[in-house]
């Protein structure tokens, strides 16, 4: 089956530790988003890739890093600059500029 | 400044009645519009869009109503499911661009 598989589900990170979200598709398609939930809100865009090897900064992309190296992976580094990172992170697919963004079932990071 | 927001942080329906969530956008240069339904741990999943040169649009079940004049979108659901009980969130893009402004959600919650 087509989708987006995000992982690690849960994933903890100590003070001032780097680390990396995996996001893949098998969708075959060009543009590939990163969001931030927090409880009771909305999605907040932290960068976005419409092709490989090349991205844009969103609303929140301080404190995070993304590389776009093949078009099925986009993976997201939350990064010791990040000092709230807390949260919900969703990452999205999406064939074109005017459809849908499909979206993966998120990774939920917690700090230790 | 642009924002999507939502009239009621809560809808509460009857197990077989229609429900109607609401949305309002402030942007009158947004050209696309989006809902999702996510559930509790999950990524949001596309229900329906509409393109700004449109007024209604129909799926199963579903139904988005879009109003330029005073920039309100609306999902109408159709004899609603206990597995409809969900946050829907709409969103809106501005000026074909691959940014989402998303709303902060309603709550459907449907009584048996």
């Amino acid at each position: 089956d087509g989708g987006i598989t995000q992982s690690p589900k849960y994933l903890f990170r100590k003070e001032g530790q780097n680390v990396t979200l995996s996001c893949e598709q098998n969708l075959n398609h060009d543009a590939m988003y990163w969001y931030r939930q927090d409880p009771g809100q909305g999605l907040r865009l932290i960068y976005y890739s419409q092709i490989v090897n090349d991205f844009q900064k969103g609303d929140i992309a301080e404190g995070y890093s993304v590389s776009r190296e093949k078009k099925e992976s986009f993976p997201l580094t939350v990064t010791s600059a990040q000092k709230n990172p807390t949260a919900f992170y969703l990452c999205a697919s999406s064939i074109g500029l005017l459809q849908p963004q499909h979206f993966g079932d998120g990774t939920r990071l917690s700090i230790l | 400044g642009e924002s999507v927001g939502l009239h009621l942080p809560t809808l509460s329906v009857q197990e077989g009645d229609n429900s109607i969530i609401n949305c309002a956008y402030s942007n009158s240069a947004s050209d696309y519009f989006i809902w999702y339904k996510q559930e509790s741990g999950k990524g949001p999943q596309f229900i329906i869009d509409i393109r700004s040169n449109m007024d209604k649009r129909q799926g199963q079940r579903v139904t988005v109503l879009l109003n330029k004049t005073v920039k309100h979108l609306s999902l109408q659901i159709a004899a609603t499911q206990p597995g409809d009980s969900a946050v829907y969130f709409c969103a809106d893009r501005m000026d074909s661009s691959y940014k989402l402004i998303f709303g902060s959600g309603t709550r459907l919650l449907v009584r048996p």
